[in-house]
């Protein structure tokens, strides 16, 4: 079975240009989370989506932060205007559903790296 | 809320040897799960092992077990006959019934193995 997929793995952007990260939750997983990771700040999760609809956003950090889950198969986190203090690693989890029991699997992760 | 602590910022191990690393945790949940998980230089996420909170009896997957001290709100990872391909960043995370979907991280553990 295919894992959580994210693209890009890498992505380098200059300051003020809009970001978008792409996330394929587990075929079947109805709840998927988006998480950062920085040295500063360590694993932080950002927002998560329950059968699509966004459950808690209280982890993104600003407005320029947004996320969608269109349908069950899609997920996207834009930037913009992104800045270099965004620069992480973002990962996309997803799991079949948001008790304690359901264990999160994670995608790769994609670089982000802002000029 | 939930805390996750990982004390050892750093550990290392000669290839074959055991080795256990520390985890505590503080909440004010009666149902949680806790999980560790290894992040290799690939950045992928994966799960190691996971422990209900309510069971008693400690997890084990293959060379790797857990010491679940429950009244200590301590979470212990021993590897053993360690292999090269352990070495990566460890992390300890808890998740419980009422934060729906978000797991809590620690700082996490660099595990160094020689050969």
């Amino acid at each position: 079975d295919a894992g959580v997929i994210q693209s890009p793995r890498h992505e380098v952007t200059e300051m003020g240009q809009e970001v978008t990260l792409r996330c394929k939750p587990i075929s079947g997983h109805n709840s998927l989370f988006w998480y950062r990771q920085t040295m500063m700040r360590g694993l932080e999760l950002l927002i998560y989506f329950n059968n699509n609809v966004p459950i808690d956003d209280s982890g993104m950090p600003e407005d320029r932060f947004s996320a969608k889950m269109p349908n069950a198969s899609f997920s996207t986190l834009k930037i913009q205007p992104s800045e270099p203090r965004d620069s992480a690693v973002y990962f996309c989890a997803s799991s079949w559903g948001v008790t304690s029991t359901d264990t999160q699997y994670f995608g790769p992760g994609t670089r982000l790296t802002v000029l | 809320a939930q805390t996750v602590t990982q004390s050892q910022p750093e550990m290392s191990v000669q290839e074959a040897e055991t080795v256990t690393l520390s985890c505590t945790y503080d909440t004010s949940e009666s149902d949680y799960y806790l999980f560790w998980y290894k992040q290799p230089p690939s950045r992928q996420m994966i799960l190691v092992i996971r422990q209900e909170a309510y069971k008693q009896q400690n997890a084990t997957e293959n060379r790797f077990s857990v010491n679940f001290q429950k009244a200590a709100k301590s979470f212990s990872l021993k590897i053993s006959d360690s292999q090269l391909g352990d070495a990566a960043m460890y992390f300890c995370a808890c998740r419980s019934g009422t934060s729906y979907g978000k797991l809590t991280f620690g700082q996490g553990t660099i595990l160094t193995v020689h050969p």
